[in-house]
């Protein structure tokens, strides 16, 4: 089974500046997806980014992008220019190629921004 | 655009009394999940349907019990509530099928205290 970790429970970074969460990831398949889900106070999910393990890419959303390392086992997200509303949970989420697309949570790191 | 829409997002209930939460969603997903989230913890999945028709154990399902009504609605049930289900609780669904990056789509979740 597919395992996700995160282990920075809690970061902060002050406003405007730039902070990477850490992710790694435990499978024996090749082929898969990986997700940053953010979840502000409002307790709603919100898709950040994806990544497909096949691409060798980085994924990239506006302020937002990742560095995946496949080798490694590694998804780390990093956050550019950080503002106020980027305060929330941030989870990061695996996802098989094949098969239902049931996703794997990692338990998550509380970003602060500082003002 | 409604999206996923979950009902009640509040309830308590004492312990060994039973209850279904609800969840619909409006885009023709294929595949429907139910997750739980503990403090402190991601989520973890409870049920999924991978299409109409189907359900499958995820990682925590016992004391659950699920329906998928139709291709629409997908409702999860606790027929007697145990103070260890206290949680919230998140409806998704994705469009399914082998393949593909289309993320989940998450409802606002519902709040579950048992006494």
């Amino acid at each position: 089974a597919q395992t996700v970790t995160q282990s920075q429970p809690e970061m902060s970074v002050q406003e405007a500046e730039t902070v990477t969460l850490s992710c790694t990831y435990d499978t024996s398949e090749s082929d898969y997806y990986l997700f940053w889900y953010k979840q502000p106070p409002s307790r709603q999910m919100i898709l950040v980014i994806r990544q497909e393990a096949y691409k060798q890419q980085n994924a990239t959303e506006n302020r937002f992008s990742v560095n995946f390392q496949k080798a490694a086992k590694s998804f780390s997200l990093k956050i550019s220019d950080s503002q106020l509303g980027d305060a929330a949970m941030y989870f990061c989420a695996y996802r098989s190629f094949q098969g239902a697309q049931k996703l794997v949570f990692g338990q998550g790191t509380r970003l602060t921004i500082n003002p | 655009n409604a999206g996923v829409t979950q009902t009640p997002k509040f309830q308590v209930l004492k312990t060994g009394q039973s209850m279904t939460l609800q969840c619909a969603q409006d885009m023709n997903h294929n595949s429907m999940y139910w997750y739980r989230q503990d403090p402190g913890m991601g989520l973890r999945l409870i049920y999924y349907s991978a299409s109409e028709g189907t359900t499958d154990k995820g990682e925590v399902p016992n004391g659950y019990n699920v329906s998928r009504l139709n291709k629409r609605e997908f409702s999860l049930r606790l027929e007697s509530a145990a103070p260890s289900q206290t949680s919230v609780y998140f409806c998704a669904s994705s469009e399914g099928g082998t393949g593909g990056n289309q993320p989940q789509h998450f409802g606002d979740g519902t709040r579950l205290s048992i006494l």
